[in-house]
């Protein structure tokens, strides 16, 4: 079955870059049928759509994040990856990564990994 | 504040129906299709209806959604005790070309 789960330090430092990975179980992210999205909550704004890869490796971001957001795909590890610049107390979250067929319909989750901006 | 607006709470007791409302604009609801997610409780997301009403595969019948123009609801008949959690709704926004989410419902079954 597909399994999706996030992997990266739960303590990033103020205006460094935030770098978490999913791997990818049960599906390869070479399908053409799929795009996997970074996904965020917190108390304060709730879940937040971040950006998706496609496996082509065309990327779609949030515009609110986007000067800072990078999302890539490592085929041969079936993994992707996000990468957030500049992080500040704000970015504090449960991170989770999710497979999805189209904007908005997201069918597997992993499980979430709550990473802390702090000094 | 959210783009998509719930209600922050509801209740129910064991057997009754409770519906969810999420509403939005015509850059989103009004011409996309919206989703609806359960989150029980220390866990991730679970999708409960895409395409506005649509069950993906092991999803209950007494699950269902319906969009009206720029508003969705989410009905849950024959409530449960492992029903209580809270319930997002979400589309695709044209105007800010973004996945945007309601702030969520929390269902409290008594």
């Amino acid at each position: 079955q597909v399994q999706l789960q996030e992997s990266g330090p739960g303590l990033v430092r103020p205006w460094e870059t935030l770098s978490l990975t999913c791997s990818v179980s049960g599906v390869s992210v070479n399908i053409g049928s799929y795009y996997w999205n970074w996904i965020r909550q917190s108390p304060e704004k709730g879940l937040e759509w971040l950006g998706y890869i496609y496996y082509s490796g065309s990327t779609t971001y949030n515009p609110s994040f986007k000067s800072r957001l990078t999302v890539s795909l490592d085929m041969s590890r079936n993994q992707f990856s996000l990468n957030l610049k500049s992080v500040t107390a704000a970015d504090t979250a449960m991170y989770f990564c999710a497979r999805s067929y189209s904007y908005g319909h997201f069918d597997f989750w992993g499980q979430g990994t709550l990473v802390t901006v702090s000094s | 504040q959210s783009v998509l607006t719930q209600p922050p709470s509801a209740s129910g007791t064991p057997g009754q129906r409770v519906t969810f409302s999420c509403s939005g604009s015509s850059s989103n609801i009004g011409n996309r299709y919206v989703y609806w997610y359960q989150q029980l409780p220390g866990t991730a997301p679970k999708l409960l209806i895409y395409r506005n009403d649509q069950r993906p595969s092991g999803v209950p019948e007494r699950f269902s959604g319906s969009k009206s123009g720029t508003s969705a609801s989410l009905a849950v008949s024959g409530l449960r005790p492992e029903d209580e959690g809270d319930y997002h709704c979400a589309a695709w926004d044209d105007s800010l070309s973004a996945v945007i989410f309601g702030g969520g419902t929390r269902l409290t079954v008594l």
